[in-house]
C-alpha cells in the first residue's frame, strides 16, 4: 500500500498551459504539503494545509493554487504553465504540524516538464 | 530563520569506509532536525531524526548523526558503505522546533553519495 500517492508521475506539456497534480493520502494525517525541487535537488516548501485548512503559503506565484477537498487529498493546480515551472513536485503528509511526535511521509513525486 | 548547510554537494567513498556527511544549521529556537533519503527517482524516506532526547540519534540502515549543540552540528555517519547507500541525502530543520506550531520542513541543498567497490 502507497502512503502518499501523487499522479502523474510524470507530466509533459506546453508553456500556457494549466494543468493539476493530485495527491492522497492513507495514513490518516491531518496536515499535507507541497514541496518543489528545483533542477539542482533543492528543495523548498510550498503549501501546507491542516484539516483543509491552508496554514503555510510561501511566496509562490498565484498561478499555483492548492485545493484540499478532505483532509485526505490535497491537489496542486497550475495555471499558465511557464519554463521556470519545470521541477518535481513532492507532496508529504504528517500528523499534527509539528514534527515531536511524528515524521513527514514523502510521495514518489512528479517530474513536470515544461517545453 | 532556520537554515540548513551541507558541506559538500558530492561525496565519494569506497565500499566499506566511513561515510560522513556533514550538516551545519541555524536556528533561533531549539531545533528539530532530520535526515532524509532519496534515492533515485523516489520520494524521500527519512532516516533519522532529533527531537531533544539522545543526542547520538540512530537511524535506519546503519546511520546514524549526533546533535552538537555547541558546534550547531548534526553530521550523519555510517561505519561501512553499502553499494546500496549510493543516493541524495539531505538534512532538514524544522522551522519552530520546540515552539511548536505549524511547522514546515527547511531543507539543505543536498549530498551525493557514491559508493564505488
Amino acid at each position: 500500500d502507497t502512503a502518499v500517492s501523487q499522479t502523474p508521475k510524470y507530466l509533459v506539456t506546453q508553456m500556457g498551459n494549466d494543468k493539476s497534480i493530485k495527491c492522497e493520502q492513507n495514513l490518516g494525517h491531518d496536515t499535507m504539503y507541497w514541496y518543489k525541487q528545483d533542477s539542482k535537488k533543492f528543495l523548498k516548501i510550498m503549501f501546507s494545509y491542516n484539516n483543509k485548512e491552508l496554514i503555510i503559503n510561501e511566496t509562490v506565484p498565484n498561478r499555483f493554487s492548492p485545493k484540499s477537498p478532505d483532509k485526505a487529498h490535497l491537489n496542486l493546480h497550475i495555471n499558465s504553465l511557464e519554463l521556470g515551472d519545470s521541477a518535481v513536485y513532492f507532496c508529504a503528509s504528517s500528523q499534527g504540524g509539528g514534527f515531536m511526535n511524528t515524521e513527514a511521509f514523502f510521495g514518489q513525486g512528479t517530474r513536470l516538464t515544461v517545453v | 530563520a532556520q537554515s540548513v548547510t551541507q558541506l559538500g554537494s558530492h561525496v565519494s567513498v569506497s565500499e566499506g569506509a566511513l561515510v560522513l556527511l556533514r550538516c551545519n544549521y541555524s536556528s533561533s529556537v531549539p531545533p528539530y532536525l532530520f535526515w532524509y533519503v532519496q534515492y533515485p527517482n523516489q520520494g524521500l524516506q527519512l532516516l533519522l531524526k532529533y527531537t531533544s532526547a539522545a543526542t547520538l540519534v540512530k537511524g535506519i540502515n546503519g546511520f546514524e548523526a549526533e546533535f552538537k549543540k555547541s558546534e550547531t552540528s548534526f553530521h550523519l555517519t555510517k561505519p561501512s558503505a553499502h553499494m546500496s547507500d549510493a543516493a541524495e541525502y539531505f538534512c532538514a530543520v524544522s522551522d519552530q522546533g520546540f515552539s511548536g506550531g505549524y511547522n514546515k520542513l527547511i531543507f539543505g541543498a543536498g549530498t551525493r553519495l557514491a559508493v564505488h567497490p
